[in-house]
């Protein structure tokens, strides 16, 4: 089946550095992949939709220099959360997309961010 | 406007009955996809179900069947036998067009089930 990996699982960092969370498609190429942020006992929220080799297209209200996104590879995505700060700590987790298939949104484990 | 809609923040079901889950949706594109996930406390998203805008049979899965009623626009989900293991949120979602490259998901704002041994 289709796997996705997401690192870190939990972070903790200080205000003011940057953080960098991969999503990688292990068994397949994700030509679209999702990022969506989770704030408790809430839903996902969508940031942004990644496709490979192009620019990321962000939601509105989402800031594109704080959430910087990367698909560099069929099989992998970055966000970078810049000068993070306590308002930025979430519950972040991305989706993979194979075109095959209408079950094919596969979804990474998700990455706790606490910034302190 | 709110593109998917469920009305229950939580629920709560005794082990072995079934529970039906509400989840509604709004969309003028004739071509969509709906999907259940669950999510347990350690936040992994677990697909359940999926139906097609077109497909003319309710989806099934083991013990998760779709109640899709598509005139009146709702997906709900139906849990049969309930396990302590199904307590977790439950989140509807939906994606617009005919297929998954490019096109994102819509979630609902989640149901939070629980168990009762």
């Amino acid at each position: 089946g289709a796997v996705v990996s997401q690192h870190p699982s939990w972070v903790i960092c200080k205000s003011g550095t940057s953080v960098k969370i991969e999503c990688r498609s292990l068994d397949f190429q994700a030509t679209t992949m999702f990022w969506y942020r989770q704030f408790p006992k809430q839903s996902l929220m969508l940031m942004a939709t990644s496709n490979e080799g192009s620019k990321a297209t962000y939601e509105q209200g989402v800031e594109k220099d704080k959430f910087l996104i990367n698909h560099a590879s069929l099989t992998l995505s970055t966000l970078t959360v810049t000068s993070a700060h306590p308002e930025d700590s979430s519950f972040y987790i991305c989706s993979a997309v194979r075109d095959r298939g209408n079950y094919g949104y596969t979804f990474g484990s998700g990455t706790r961010l606490t910034v302190v | 406007a709110q593109k998917i809609t469920q009305t229950q923040p939580g629920m709560f079901v005794q082990e072995k009955e079934a529970v039906t889950l509400d989840c509604t949706y709004d969309t003028s594109d004739p071509s969509y996809g709906l999907f259940w996930y669950k999510q347990p406390s350690s936040g992994e998203m677990i697909f359940l179900i999926y139906q097609g805008s077109y497909d003319q049979q309710n989806a099934t899965e083991g013990r998760y069947s779709l109640n899709f009623q598509k005139a009146r626009k709702s997906a709900n989900l139906v849990i049969s036998a309930s396990q302590l293991g199904d307590s977790a949120m439950y989140f509807c979602a939906m994606r617009e067009g005919l297929n998954n490259a490019g096109n994102m998901l819509t979630f609902g704002g989640g149901t939070r089930l629980m168990v009762k041994p």
